[in-house]
């Protein structure tokens, strides 16, 4: 079973406008760690924000905030004032407490700033 | 500086050949990872190893073997028994194997065989 689901493959956004990447979860696991990675065309993997199940309040990190809604299982990324060097394709992940050796992936969301 | 070093960048092998990825830390982590990227897809873990001298198989270690006899290193070798061998190797590690600990990835190996 799937346990990260994004369910867009890409997205455009405008400079300077923001924008929300959704990803959901599943899991029964009571404590669990979520986190979001920037994948640009190099390659490269960099942590963004990170939102545990206990948290009371949403993560913030710059312009990366998190919106945990933990009822609905979802733990949507937003991006306020998009600039170019945002592009890239952004990853959701998932850790339970259960198997912490694992990080799980969701497929990704390849997102596209214009000028 | 801090940081996970994949190398080399690049490898191209011939079908039949066995291969190996190379890792290293120097970031002090206990918990190391090793994960494959096909074109367009997410991450799928192949091994992670929590300490020395212990690994545990992940979503697709078919066809994988690691060890893990040192703190800092964690090689991946691609043997002939994987199918598809061809894709983008991550390797990466963090803190600890806790649920609040990020991984923090390495530049990744492009493996291609043919």
């Amino acid at each position: 079973a799937q346990k990260i689901t994004q369910t867009q493959p890409g997205m455009f956004v405008q400079e300077k406008e923001a924008v929300t990447l959704d990803c959901t979860y599943d899991t029964s696991d009571p404590s669990y760690g979520l986190f979001w990675y920037k994948q640009p065309s190099s390659g490269e993997m960099i942590f963004l924000i990170y939102q545990g199940s206990y948290d009371q309040q949403n993560a913030t990190e710059g312009r990366y905030s998190l919106n945990f809604q933990k009822a609905r299982k979802s733990a949507n990324l937003v991006i306020s004032a998009s600039q170019l060097g945002d592009s890239a394709m952004y990853f959701c992940a998932m850790r339970e407490a259960f198997t912490t050796g694992k990080l799980i992936f969701g497929q990704g969301t390849t997102l596209q700033v214009k000028p | 500086d801090g940081g996970i070093t994949q190398s080399p960048k690049y490898l191209f092998r011939k079908e039949g050949q066995n291969v190996t990825l190379s890792c290293e830390q120097n970031l002090n982590h206990d918990a190391m990872y090793w994960y494959r990227q096909d074109p367009g897809q997410g991450l799928r873990l192949i091994y992670y190893s929590q300490i020395v001298n212990d690994f545990q198989k992940g979503d697709i270690a078919e066809g994988y073997s690691v060890s893990r006899e040192k703190k800092e290193s964690f090689p991946l070798t691609v043997t002939s028994a994987q199918k598809n061998p061809t894709a983008f190797y991550l390797c990466a590690s963090s803190i600890q194997a806790a649920v609040n600990s990020p991984l923090h990835f390495g530049n990744g190996t492009r493996l291609t065989v043919t």
